[in-house]
């Protein structure tokens, strides 16, 4: 069975510093997608990046990235130039062949101004 | 577009009782869905794959006669929660696959289900 660990369950940033949030993940698929989603305190889920693990070229959305590491079953995210409204509850994702998504147990993230 | 509502946003109701939350998206087909519940600070765990037109699957530990899934059209899931009990309450929250452009997944904005 699949599994996603996030081992940061708090971080914190100061405003327009660069924070990493880790993820790591464990299959045996060769086929795969990886996310980040952000939760805010409205409970919605907000997809932040998605990357296909055929790619090997790093997913990046503005001001979001992620150091995605196959052999190692890595995929951080790299949160520049942070804003205020970045505070949120992060959780890293899996999709394998069943299509269902499986999530690590999130970061949560304080900006600090 | 790729808009999921779910509905209720927040319900109480009494112990012994049933409850139905819907979950429609709006502008696409979506002939996947999936149900999640979260507790206070934790994740979103899987309860049940719901495909239209057929049963849902359900995850291990999950009642299904407690959790009943139905997902009769291409735009509705609904999840009735049978019976409801105290340690029902939670976050609940859907997911709709969606089967054109990214292929990706659209949530719904969740329900609070509180059981007194």
């Amino acid at each position: 069975a699949q599994t996603v660990t996030q081992s940061q369950p708090e971080m914190s940033v100061q405003e327009a510093e660069t924070v990493t949030l880790s993820c790591t993940y464990d299959t045996s698929e060769s086929d795969y997608y990886l996310f980040w989603y952000k939760q805010p305190p409205s409970r919605q889920m907000i997809l932040v990046i998605r990357q296909e693990a055929y790619k090997q070229q790093n997913a990046t959305e503005n001001r979001f990235s992620v150091n995605f590491q196959k052999a190692a079953k890595s995929f951080s995210l790299k949160i520049s130039d942070s804003q205020l409204g970045d505070a949120a509850m992060y959780f890293c994702a899996y999709q394998g062949s069943q299509g269902n998504l499986i999530f690590g147990k999130g970061t949560k993230l304080s900006v600090k101004p | 577009g790729a808009v999921v509502s779910q509905h209720p946003s927040r319900v109480i109701c009494k112990s012994g009782t049933s409850v139905k939350i819907e979950c429609r998206s709006l502008d696409f087909q979506a002939t996947t869905m999936f149900w999640y519940r979260q507790f206070p600070k934790q994740s979103l765990m899987l309860m049940a794959t719901s495909n239209e037109g057929s049963k849902a699957t359900y995850e291990q530990g999950v009642e299904k006669d407690k959790f009943l899934i139905n997902h009769a059209s291409l735009t509705l899931s609904t999840l009735t929660v049978t019976s409801a009990h105290p340690e029902d309450s939670s976050f609940y929250i859907c997911s709709a696959r969606r089967w054109v452009g990214d292929y990706g997944y659209t949530f719904g904005s969740g329900t609070r289900l509180t059981v007194v």
